[in-house]
C-alpha cells in the first residue's frame, strides 16, 4: 500500500513564524499536492509539483510556497506565518490522475 | 467560482437503507470523478471512481452513477452501516493536454450520519 506520511500531527506556532511542513511518500509517485481543509470550504489546493523541482500554483497560494528536491518529499513553507492559516493541511500523492490519491494523516497547524 | 458543488452540509439515513450523496459540476472538461471518505483528525481515504466515459461504477455497497448531460453524480451506500458516518468528499479531474494531473477539484463535503 502507498503510504504517505506527514512529520507533525499537530502544531503550534506564532504569529511571524517560518513554518514547514513536511510529506514524504513511499510509492515513487510523480504527483504530489497540498490541499487545506477548512470547515464549510472543503479542500482546496494549496501547490502541487508533478516532477523534482517542479511546482505549480494550486487555487490559493499566497502566504505559501513549496519545495520538492526529492521524488519524495514534498514542503510547504508559510513564510511567515498568520493566524488565518491555522487550518488542517493534507498532502497527497499519486500515479496519475487517473488513480485515487492517496493522502497523508493531516497536520493541524494553529497559529496563535 | 465554485466547480464542483455538493449541495447538502449534511445527510442523516437510518442504518440498513440507502444513502445518496449528490454532486454537481460546472466544468465540463471534467474528465474522472472521485469519492473520498473523511473521519475527523484523518486523510481522506479513496472510495469509488468513475470516467466520464460511463454512467455507473460499483464496488460492494458503494455504486457512483454519472450523468454528463446533467453534469451531476452521485454516491450510492446500500445497506447503510454505522462506519459509514464520515464526511464525504466529491472530487473531480481533467487530463492536461500533455498528460499529468493537475490536482483535484473538492467540493464542500456532506457530512453523512447514520442513525441506528
Amino acid at each position: 500500500d502507498v503510504k504517505v506520511t506527514q512529520s507533525s500531527r499537530y502544531l503550534v506556532k506564532r504569529t511571524g513564524e517560518k513554518v514547514f511542513l513536511e510529506c514524504v511518500q513511499d510509492m515513487d509517485h510523480e504527483n504530489m499536492f497540498w490541499y487545506r481543509q477548512d470547515p464549510g470550504l472543503g479542500l482546496r489546493l494549496i501547490y502541487f509539483s508533478y516532477d523534482v523541482k517542479m511546482k505549480e500554483k494550486g487555487d490559493i497560494p499566497e502566504g505559501y510556497s513549496v519545495s520538492r528536491e526529492k521524488k519524495e518529499r514534498f514542503s510547504l513553507i508559510l513564510e511567515s506565518a498568520s493566524t488565518n492559516q491555522t487550518s488542517m493541511y493534507l498532502c497527497a500523492s499519486s500515479f496519475s490522475h487517473n488513480y485515487g490519491y492517496t493522502f497523508g494523516s493531516g497536520t493541524r497547524l494553529t497559529v496563535v | 467560482d465554485q466547480q464542483v458543488k455538493q449541495n447538502s452540509p449534511s445527510l442523516s439515513v437510518q442504518e440498513g437503507r440507502i444513502s445518496i450523496l449528490n454532486c454537481d459540476y460546472t466544468n465540463s472538461m471534467f474528465d474522472y470523478f472521485l469519492w473520498y471518505k473523511k473521519y475527523p483528525a484523518e486523510g481522506p481515504t479513496f472510495l469509488i471512481s468513475i470516467s466520464s466515459i460511463k454512467d455507473k461504477n460499483e464496488d460492494g455497497r458503494f455504486t457512483v452513477f454519472l450523468n454528463k448531460s446533467a453534469k451531476h453524480l452521485s454516491l450510492h451506500i446500500v445497506p447503510s452501516q454505522p462506519g459509514d458516518s464520515a464526511v464525504y468528499f466529491c472530487a473531480a479531474s481533467l487530463t492536461r493536454s500533455g498528460g499529468g494531473a493537475d490536482g483535484l477539484t473538492f467540493g464542500k463535503g456532506t457530512h453523512l450520519i447514520i442513525q441506528p
